[in-house]
């Protein structure tokens, strides 16, 4: 199985309407990440977290929002959708020796927003 | 502030030749780089990474990455370039203190023909 998992895999949605991206992961790490992608861009941070009681904006934050509902899961949820959220969407966990930890990637999730 | 440049969004490589995968880093601290393939459909996943000590880093798949100060580079290189290794390649960097954020270059999708 899987040591990070997201789902949904794939998702098309309308513009306007709330949409929740979930991450889960077994590897026991404490940090988590949201990252979106975009061809040519590479990928940008939207949020982290290190623990379930701390969430932090990550360089593209506007437009979304997370909850850590617990130290294994971490959702991205985009409160009212719109085309430029259109996107690759990755979930990423570390542990704890940071800067220098390896972070390991979930498959990702392709959003379509009409 | 931490950035990264790959040099070459595309590169294309006849199977058997010499893999060169370009990335220069600006750090106004002592860096931490990366490099992580994406293979199509599929999440991204370490190849290697420079923390500190030896400058030549050996990744998996026989990819290797030289840290050199004096050029703020960390290039990837591979000898002989087979057909699997047809993937987009990022250059990240990582930021200074406690966190373990990501920065990523915008990557570089290289292709392998026969």
């Amino acid at each position: 199985d899987a040591d990070v998992t997201q789902t949904p895999r794939n998702r098309i949605t309308k513009t306007g309407k709330r949409i929740m991206l979930e991450c889960s992961q077994t590897k026991g790490h404490d940090r988590m990440y949201w990252y979106r992608q975009d061809p040519g861009l590479g990928l940008r941070l939207i949020y982290y977290s290190f623990d379930v009681k701390d969430i932090n904006k990550g360089e593209i934050s506007d437009g979304y929002s997370v909850s850590r509902q617990a130290q294994a899961k971490f959702s991205l949820s985009l409160e009212s959708a719109i085309p430029n959220q259109t996107a690759l969407y990755f979930c990423a966990t570390s542990g704890s020796q940071a800067p220098t930890d390896t972070q390991y990637f979930g498959p990702g999730t392709r959003l379509t927003v009409l | 502030a931490q950035s990264v440049t790959q040099l070459g969004s595309h590169v294309s490589v006849s199977e058997g030749a010499l893999v060169l995968l370009r990335c220069n880093y600006s750090s106004s601290v002592p860096p931490y780089l990366f490099w992580y393939v994406q293979y199509p459909n599929q999440g991204l996943q370490l190849l290697l990474k420079y923390t500190t000590g030896a400058t030549l880093v050996k990744g998996i798949n026989g990819f290797e990455a030289e840290f050199k100060k004096s050029e703020t580079s960390f290039h990837l290189t591979k000898p002989s370039a087979h057909m699997s290794d047809a993937a987009e390649y990022f250059c990240a960097v990582s930021s200074s203190g406690g966190y373990n954020k990501l920065i990523f270059g915008a990557g570089t999708r290289l292709a392998v023909h026969p």
